[in-house]
């Protein structure tokens, strides 16, 4: 059975520092791309960012630009993600998924990614 | 970034009726879009990829289509495990970026 199984999330003071974990198995992680994604209590969700297979490269989204650093470790099976100089507003439930192929654009030598497959969540809470 | 752009925001339908949700981008994404249903404290689900491609186990009344700015997420005849939350999410470019969502209740 696929699955992603988060853990690390927990309270944090305004500025502090915390480190999720994914823990993958039924698949072999290291030949997918990998997400993060967010949700704010009450509120939609936001993607945060994306390795590729061998960690070469990364994307985020700007609110987390500079703060966060996603990572991964493929002999582990396991994708992590630092989260740095935390605020409020990261206050929120923390998704892992798997991204899944969807399309490649030849001319830009670019491949499409949906995510697929989801974790349950790690909740992150950030107050004093 | 490209804004996604779902309506409505919320409504209530009866079982057995068929529903439509539209999604807006706020420029092109050809048909590189998705569809998730999460219900309350569960992980969102993937139906549907590709503006209209079922994924695997999904049942067959959810339907999408849609290409460039313009697509809808159609249920044919709701069912009861049905009422739930549903996004869109564009994958066409970073940052990748979901609708508001569309919260499904029971009338």
């Amino acid at each position: 059975e696929v699955q992603l199984v988060e853990s690390g999330g927990g309270l944090v003071q305004p500025g502090g520092s915390l480190r999720l974990s994914c823990a993958a198995s039924g698949f072999t992680f290291s030949s997918y791309w990998m997400s993060w994604v967010r949700q704010a209590p009450g509120k939609g969700l936001e993607w945060v960012a994306n390795i590729k297979q061998d960690g070469s490269e990364k994307y985020y989204v700007d609110s987390v630009k500079g703060r966060f650093t996603i990572s991964r470790d493929n002999a582990k099976n396991s994708l992590y993600l630092q989260m740095n100089s935390l605020r409020a507003e990261d206050t929120a439930v923390y998704y892992c998924a798997r991204d899944e192929a969807g399309g490649y654009d030849r001319l830009r030598n670019y491949y499409y990614y949906y995510m697929d497959v989801w974790g349950k969540g790690t909740t992150v809470t950030v107050s004093s | 970034a490209i804004r996604m752009t779902q309506s409505p925001s919320s409504f209530s339908a009866s079982t057995g009726d068929r529903v439509t949700i539209t999604c807006r981008a706020s420029q092109g994404i050809s048909s590189y879009l998705a569809w998730y249903q999460q219900k309350p404290g569960k992980a969102p689900k993937l139906l549907i990829y590709a503006a209209s491609t079922l994924q695997s186990g999904v049942p067959s009344r959810f339907s999408g289509s849609g290409s460039g700015t313009d697509f809808t997420l159609t249920i044919s005849c709701l069912q009861s495990e049905d009422f739930a939350t549903y996004y869109c999410q564009q994958y066409y470019s970073y940052p990748l970026t979901f609708g508001q969502g569309t919260r499904l209740e029971i009338k």
